[in-house]
């Protein structure tokens, strides 16, 4: 299987910060790669897809980049609505792994 | 507007069993593969079960395999999850989730509210 794995766990941060988060694979995914925004209690939402690929509807704050192995979401300027926590999931094989998450906070 | 609606979910006791349903509307439901994706009370995301869109290919976690079975009615834009033989650590809140493509590889690009499962005597 693909392990996914997410640093930090959690960032504390402020509004208009430029936050960083990143997500390593075992193995190489090519850019088969998506990251999801879950608030408590709310079923995550796609924020990007094949690793740069904004989804409709998301704001332009989001930014994911990466290949191979090494891959990160960027926030360029946080807003209180992005307070959250954050996951990596890769869609190379059929045993789809998500990362252990990267919790948002407000510092 | 894709709208995913588990419903199926609630206490149940070791070594039962329990079928999820997920209706699903607002897309076409016969065109994209689906998936299962569960999480643990205060823990992360964990990719369960997948199908494609015809059915004829399914996919497993090897924790759920040969007690669980995804399946789908695209007749009635239903997907199921029959969960068989549950333990302990099957207890999370069960998402269903559209995937972007008919089979293959894909994201998750909807997702429903999700439906409680609790596995305990």
């Amino acid at each position: 299987d693909i392990q996914m794995t997410q640093s930090p766990s959690t960032l504390s941060a402020s509004v208009g910060d430029r936050v960083t988060i990143t997500c390593r694979a075992s193995q190489t995914i090519s850019n088969w790669l998506a990251w999801y925004q879950q608030k408590p209690g709310k079923a995550p939402k796609l924020l990007i897809y094949k690793a740069s690929s904004l989804e409709s509807g998301v704001p332009s704050r989001f930014s994911g980049s990466g290949s191979g192995t090494e891959f990160t979401l960027t926030i360029s300027s946080l807003q209180p609505d992005d307070f959250a926590t954050y996951y990596c999931q890769q869609y190379n094989s059929y045993l789809y792994t998500f990362g252990q998450g990267t919790k948002l906070e407000i510092k | 507007e894709v709208q995913l609606v588990e419903s199926g979910g609630g206490l149940v006791q070791p070594g039962g069993s329990l079928r999820l349903s997920c209706a699903a509307s607002g897309f076409t439901f016969s065109s994209y593969a689906m998936t299962w994706v569960r999480q643990a009370p205060g823990k992360g995301l964990e990719w369960v079960s997948a199908i494609s869109s015809s059915g004829g290919n399914t996919y497993y976690t090897d924790s759920v395999k040969g007690r669980f079975t995804i399946s789908r009615d695209n007749s009635k834009n239903m997907l199921s999850l029959q969960m068989n033989s549950l333990r302990a650590e099957d207890t999370a809140v069960y998402y269903c989730a559209k995937g972007s493509s008919s089979s293959g590889w894909y994201y998750f690009d909807s997702w429903g509210q999700g439906t409680l499962v609790t596995v305990s005597s």
